[in-house]
């Protein structure tokens, strides 16, 4: 099974600020078929980034995604005060029943 | 607006039975591959099941597999997952999710707003 680890665990960072995630997988992801997620907290996620680089529909463009086969980056370009919260990736390019979840980044305000 | 709506959560003995429900909204139901997502308490998220538009075909985590049954009623725009042979380990907030397409391969885009389970004696 295809293990995605997220780094770092938590990222202290000022409204503003570009921030940078990391998805590292443990076998290449087949046709970049990974997503990003945000969750905040006591909401459900939700998706922001799909095929590793494709904006979910109503996602703000200070929000991408790219990387291709084990090693995947998402960035907030400016962080504004709502985009503090628990991001997500996944993958979903594996046959059943592997479709994994990184352990997830939190990004807080410093 | 596209909605999904989950219930049917509460608190069961370790060995009992739930049955979730998510009623969905908004969308043309059978044309899209529905799922289960769970959350426990303070941890990440982890994959239930998924199952295809028609019904034809589902998919299981392997925790949970022949413990838990996905089934679709189209007719009633209606996702269920029955969920046998609880364990503490199951308590967790469960998410209904609809994929983008209706397949195994494809990413979750809208989330109802969870359910809680929890397994405890």
């Amino acid at each position: 099974e295809i293990v995605l680890t997220q780094s770092p665990g938590t990222l202290s960072l000022s409204p503003g600020e570009r921030a940078t995630l990391s998805c590292r997988a443990s076998q290449s992801v087949s046709s970049s078929q990974l997503a990003w997620y945000q969750q905040k907290p006591g909401q459900a996620p939700r998706l922001l980034i799909y095929g590793a680089s494709s904006r979910a529909t109503g996602i703000a463009d200070r929000f991408s995604g790219s990387g291709t086969g084990t090693d995947f980056t998402l960035t907030i370009s400016g962080l504004e005060p709502e985009d503090f919260a628990v991001y997500y990736c996944q993958q979903y390019g594996r046959p059943p029943p592997s479709r994994t979840f990184g352990q997830g980044t939190k990004v807080e305000i410093k | 607006e596209v909605q999904l709506v989950e219930s049917g959560g509460g608190s069961v003995q370790p060995g009992g039975s739930l049955r979730l429900s998510c009623a969905a909204s908004e969308f043309t139901f059978s044309n899209y591959a529905m799922g289960w997502v769970r959350q426990a308490p303070g941890k990440g998220l982890d994959w239930v099941s998924i199952i295809t538009g028609s019904g034809g075909t589902t998919y299981y985590a392997d925790s949970v597999k022949g413990r838990f049954t996905i089934s679709r009623d189209n007719s009633k725009n209606t996702l269920y997952v029955q969920m046998n042979s609880l364990r503490a380990e199951d308590t967790a907030v469960y998410y209904c999710a609809k994929l983008t397409a209706n397949g195994w391969y494809y990413p979750f885009d809208i989330w109802g707003q969870g359910t809680m389970v929890t397994v405890s004696s």
